[in-house]
């Protein structure tokens, strides 16, 4: 199994919704990522988890809130977003921490609406 | 800082024709490179990468080679299909120093074939 699978594939919300990301690996990957893209834009960098631990936090809003219950999954929380958060959210994971030239095995993503 | 620079696209070619798309980057020391591929409705995957000067990377019939004397990393084919329709990114990684485990990417190249 090489896949990253994500869920929902599509998602739309109101701005005082609650929703969650899933995100879900079985290769034995130790470090997950999200990643938001917005449209005809590269990916950025939103939060990394090294060993089922936050290591990096790219300034994001307090209104996404990264979850990593266990190896092999990792949530993302949403809260109180904005239409501009409306964007392609990429999960990744990689057998290697970042940075030591690993390779990340991206998944299809979930496309989150902000109404 | 780090910067990528690829073509402006969209690119779009006939069947069997050569393509080349163009990527020139910034940054200290001696990063690694790649090329992503992002097919419709789907994440990136990894389609090659370098890690130094002259370092030729290739997989599934597209190459790219380091250069650093010209700050480069084109990819190229010889003969596209129709199953290349794709947006291609380039995207660079420090390997010493802060912000190590980043990749920055390009804006992306939407390529079209047609039959």
């Amino acid at each position: 199994d090489t896949e990253v699978t994500q869920t929902p594939k599509h998602l739309v919300m109101g701005m005082t919704n609650k929703k969650s990301l899933k995100c879900e690996q079985h290769m034995g990957h130790r470090a997950m990522y999200w990643y938001k893209q917005k449209a005809k834009k590269p990916p950025e960098l939103m939060f990394v988890y090294s060993y089922e631990k936050l290591s990096i936090n790219e300034s994001v809003p307090s209104r996404f809130s990264p979850e990593c219950p266990n190896s092999s999954l990792l949530n993302l929380h949403l809260h109180a977003l904005q239409p501009e958060d409306s964007a392609l959210y990429l999960c990744a994971s990689s057998q290697d921490p970042p940075g030591t030239n690993e390779k990340l095995f991206f998944g299809s993503g979930t496309q989150l609406s902000v109404l | 800082g780090n910067s990528v620079t690829q073509m402006e696209g969209p690119v779009t070619l006939s069947e069997e024709a050569f393509l080349t798309i163009n990527c020139t980057y910034t940054a200290t020391g001696y990063p690694s490179l790649f090329w992503y591929v992002q097919y419709p409705g789907e994440g990136l995957q990894l389609l090659l990468k370098a890690t130094k000067a002259d370092d030729k990377g290739s997989n599934k019939g597209f190459e790219a080679t380091y250069r650093k004397e010209t700050t480069s990393f084109h990819l190229e084919k010889g003969s596209v299909q129709v199953s290349d329709s794709a947006v291609y990114f380039c995207a660079l990684r420090r390997n010493s120093g802060g912000s190590n485990y980043k990749l920055t990417f390009g804006k992306g190249t939407l390529l079209t074939v047609n039959p």
